[in-house]
């Protein structure tokens, strides 16, 4: 298991077009978060999970974004009818509810969206 | 919305000196972490300080933690080329099971040769 994975690491997209990215977690790591991070910002965010269960939303997830983790395992964030204020880095990240306290999270890469 | 502010906003220093930044937050916490980011790319753990810690090492880094000011810093020792990268800090309220980090705005830290 080398890390968390995410694809793809770059999308530019056309406004009003749909995205969806894909991130799979470190295997044993029950909790799997969503940032999004904007030039000279810190990350913002935007939902979690633990195993599958969705546990909380931020506001900033409006109803054109949605996330799934079937199964626990791999998670995906969706967008639909993307906008220019979409465009950003979108982070995943993972850790163990086990950990809490103890360790960090786990973060990926990233997905750069670009919306033209 | 973001729980804590990061000064200076950006920092840059000669190879060898000390950076030392800051972390202001608002509201209570169970910890709080830095992490570091190198332009384009994920973040990465550095080091976790728990609210009854009160100061904590890691190789180079110092990371200290005033509870009752709210307020952390995080000191890098004979820095170098490689420590250019954005520097945030992020703290975990650790209520119950409804707990994620919220991040700063994060410091630019640029190391000169």
């Amino acid at each position: 298991d080398t890390g968390v994975s995410q694809d793809p690491r770059h999308k530019i997209t056309k406004r009003g077009q749909n995205v969806t990215f894909r991130c799979d977690p470190i295997s044993e790591h029950n909790r799997l978060y969503w940032y999004r991070q904007t030039l000279g910002q810190g990350p913002e965010f935007l939902t979690y999970f633990q195993n599958e269960a969705q546990l909380e939303k931020s506001r900033l997830l409006s109803d054109r974004f949605s996330a799934e983790r079937p199964k626990g395992s791999f998670s995906t964030l969706e967008i639909q009818r993307t906008e220019q204020g979409d465009s950003a880095m979108y982070l995943c990240a993972s850790s163990r509810y086990e950990d809490r306290g103890n360790y960090g999270y786990t973060f990926g890469s990233g997905t750069r969206l670009t919306v033209v | 919305s973001q729980q804590g502010e990061e000064d200076p906003q950006a920092l840059s220093i000669q190879e060898g000196e000390n950076a030392t930044m800051n972390c202001s937050y608002k509201t209570s916490i169970n910890n709080l972490q830095w992490y570091r980011q190198n332009s384009g790319r994920g973040l990465v753990h550095l080091i976790l300080i728990r609210s009854n810690e009160r100061e904590k090492h890691s190789g180079r880094l110092r990371v200290t933690l005033d509870t009752s000011k709210k307020s952390s810093s995080l000191l890098i020792t004979a820095s170098r080329a490689a420590d250019t990268a954005s520097y945030f800090c992020a703290t975990d309220p650790g209520y119950s099971s409804a707990s994620k980090i919220i991040f700063g705005s994060g410091t630019r830290l640029s190391i000169r040769p």
